[in-house]
Formats: structure tokens, sequence, C-alpha cells
């Protein structure tokens, strides 16, 4: 079966910018969608079809898929940004996740 | 607004089964594909099922194929999950989940979520 991978856990100063990245096999030819998911919540979509925003979401989210590497981006990261990423792609029968990256904001 | 309200959870012996529900409201049921997305402890996002618009099509994860039953009724706008022969390691809150998919498989995303529904297997 497909596997995405994530890095456990990213840290990112306010203000800065920080990269989540996910890999798998040609993962560039298939379309990635990101999901924010804070404490006690459920999921939200921040980024479809590798750059898509949906209506709601601030512009600092941003996405690339190339290669084998997905990239969410957030740029002049916030303290509200604080959640776990989990990326997710379409592999043959069904969509799969990543493992999740924990984004902290220190 | 669209609203994905799940009940049914609760906590079963292994070997017992549970029936999960999702009432929706706010968009046009019909039209979409739904999924059950199971979050387990320690474990990654799972589709455990998915339905389409029209229960053409019926996908199962292979953790659950042969013990779990999807099924959805578009005139009461409900999604349920028949859960049987549980195991301690299908505990974990289970998304009722609302699927974009009118671009393809390939670029489809969960669009809307419910809140979930605890599932707690233990002896």
């Amino acid at each position: 079966s497909y596997e995405l991978t994530q890095p456990p856990s990213v840290s990112v100063s306010p203000g800065q910018t920080v990269n989540i990245t996910c890999s798998g096999d040609a993962l560039g030819q298939k379309y990635v969608s990101w999901y924010q998911q804070k404490t006690g919540q459920s999921p939200v979509v921040v980024i479809y079809e590798d750059t898509k925003r949906p209506s709601g979401i601030p512009e600092r989210f941003s996405g690339s898929n190339s290669g084998n590497t997905a990239t969410l981006t957030i740029s002049g990261t916030q303290a509200t940004d604080e959640a776990d990423y989990y990326c997710q792609a379409w592999d043959s029968r069904t969509w799969v996740f990543g493992g999740g990256a924990k984004l902290t904001v220190v | 607004q669209v609203q994905l309200v799940e009940s049914g959870g609760g906590l079963v012996k292994p070997g017992g089964s549970l029936r999960l529900s999702c009432s929706a409201s706010g968009f046009s049921f019909s039209d979409y594909y739904l999924a059950w997305i199971r979050q387990a402890p320690g474990r990654r996002l799972e589709y455990i099922s998915y339905i389409s618009a029209r229960s053409e099509v019926i996908y199962y994860g292979d953790s659950v194929k042969g013990r779990f039953t999807m099924s959805r009724d578009n005139a009461k706008e409900s999604l349920d999950l028949q859960m049987n022969n549980l195991r301690v390691e299908d505990t974990g809150l289970y998304f009722c989940a609302r699927v974009e998919t009118s671009r393809g498989y390939d670029s489809s995303f969960v669009d809307f979520w419910g809140q979930g529904t605890l599932v707690t297997v233990s002896s």
C-alpha cells in the first residue's frame, strides 16, 4: 500500500516561515491535500489539489508538490497555527494520510 | 450550514457490536460521497469506509473488511456503520466526513467533518 511520510514534529518562531513536508513515491504525480487539526477539534482542510486554498483559509498557507515531496508552507506563522498537520493523497482504491506533523510555535 | 453529527459510540467488549450513525443537514446529501474516518490513539487517520452518492461504490479498508458494513439512506439523509466482531485495535474516534469528489478521486478531499464519536473496545 502507498505510504506518506511526514516528520513527527516541526517547530517555528512566531512570525517566521515554516515548511512541513510529506514524502511518497512519485507524489508529484498525485494531488495532495493538507489538513490542520487543533487539539480537541476535527481536522480542517487548508490546501487541496496541491496549491488551492479553500475560502476562509488565510493567505499565509500555501502548498507545492514536485518529485517525491509535497510541502505545506506557513508564512508569518502565528500562535494560532499550532496544530497537527496531515497530508492526504489518492492511492488506487482509497485516500491515504500521512502520519501527521505536530507544529509547535515557540 | 453543513452539519454532520455522529452518534452511537461507546464502550464494548472485544467481539461485540456497535452501530454508528451520522445525521446530515445543510447540503444536498444525495450528491456527495461520504466516509468514515478513524483516528486511533498513536495511529494515523484512516479511511475505513466510503460510499458513493447512490451507494454504487462502497469501499472497506483491509482492517475492517468483512466485519463492518456501511450504508446510507438518501431519503433520511443518514449514514450508518455497522461494526461487528470488534477488536481492541478498533478503538478510536470515528468521524463522519463529506468527501468532495467532483473533480475525480485523485483530487478529492474532505471538505466537512463531524465532531466524531468515540469507540472503545476493551474487556
